[in-house]
């Protein structure tokens, strides 16, 4: 089946750093992506990770192991604009090519 | 403007009725794909087109249609809809599939039945 975790809500504080961990089970894998979401507003790409290890991009990281089925989302000095939910999502090759399957999302709150 | 759009952006009906759902993809995307949004289900799969073919079909309940155009926009069609069905859907747009940057995001339409 596919199943995919992460926590639900987190809270941080301004200026400092947070991580958000997601576990995936999933019957194929082609590559594993971070969306943020602000409320009622549409997801908007943050990142993308297909092999191991880690990628920077700016403020945000995005981590992956393929062995552990296990990726994070790295927030560096945090924005009051930053909260938002941040969506994990994997690629599944299994007889739906191209097709993102979504966790329910992690809303962080990023407090003065 | 993320270049997909999405009409209308907000939707009332009444139980029982139907109602279409209009996406026109990014220029030069040939992917369609349509999700489901209800605050404690999160984005939910339901269907794929690719250059006017279904390609992927997830959770989409057989109330729900959709296709896609020569010109590659794209609708989605709720019949006989229930309290249930109130939800945000999104259309996404990538220029084909296996691709890797993910999907470009509509604003969404938010139905709510009534």
């Amino acid at each position: 089946g596919q199943n995919i975790d992460q926590p639900t809500e987190m809270t941080a504080t301004e200026g400092a750093i947070v991580q958000i961990n997601c576990t995936y089970q999933t019957s194929g894998f082609n590559g594993l992506f971070w969306y943020q979401q602000h409320a009622g507003e549409a997801p908007t790409f943050l990142s993308y990770n297909v092999l191991d290890g880690l990628e920077e991009k700016g403020r945000f990281s995005s981590f992956l192991s393929r062995s552990k089925g296990y990726s994070y989302l790295l927030l560096k000095e945090l924005q009051m604009k930053d909260s938002a939910s941040y969506l994990c999502a994997v690629r599944d090759e299994g007889g739906s090519q191209g097709n993102l399957i979504f966790g329910k999302g992690t809303k962080l709150s990023v407090k003065p | 403007d993320s270049g997909v759009t999405q009409t209308p952006k907000h939707l009332i009906t009444a139980t029982g009725q139907r109602v279409t759902l209009r996406c026109s993809p990014r220029s030069g995307d040939l992917s369609v794909y349509w999700y489901q949004q209800s605050l404690d289900q999160g984005l939910q799969f339901l269907i794929q087109y690719y250059n006017g073919e279904e390609r992927a079909k997830g959770n989409i309940l057989e109330r729900f249609s959709a296709q896609q155009f020569p010109d590659l926009h794209s609708e989605l069609n709720l019949s006989s809809l229930e309290l249930g069905d109130s939800a945000l859907y999104f259309c996404a747009s990538s220029v084909a599939t296996g691709e890797n940057y993910g999907y470009t995001f509509g604003s969404g339409t938010r139905l709510t039945v009534v």
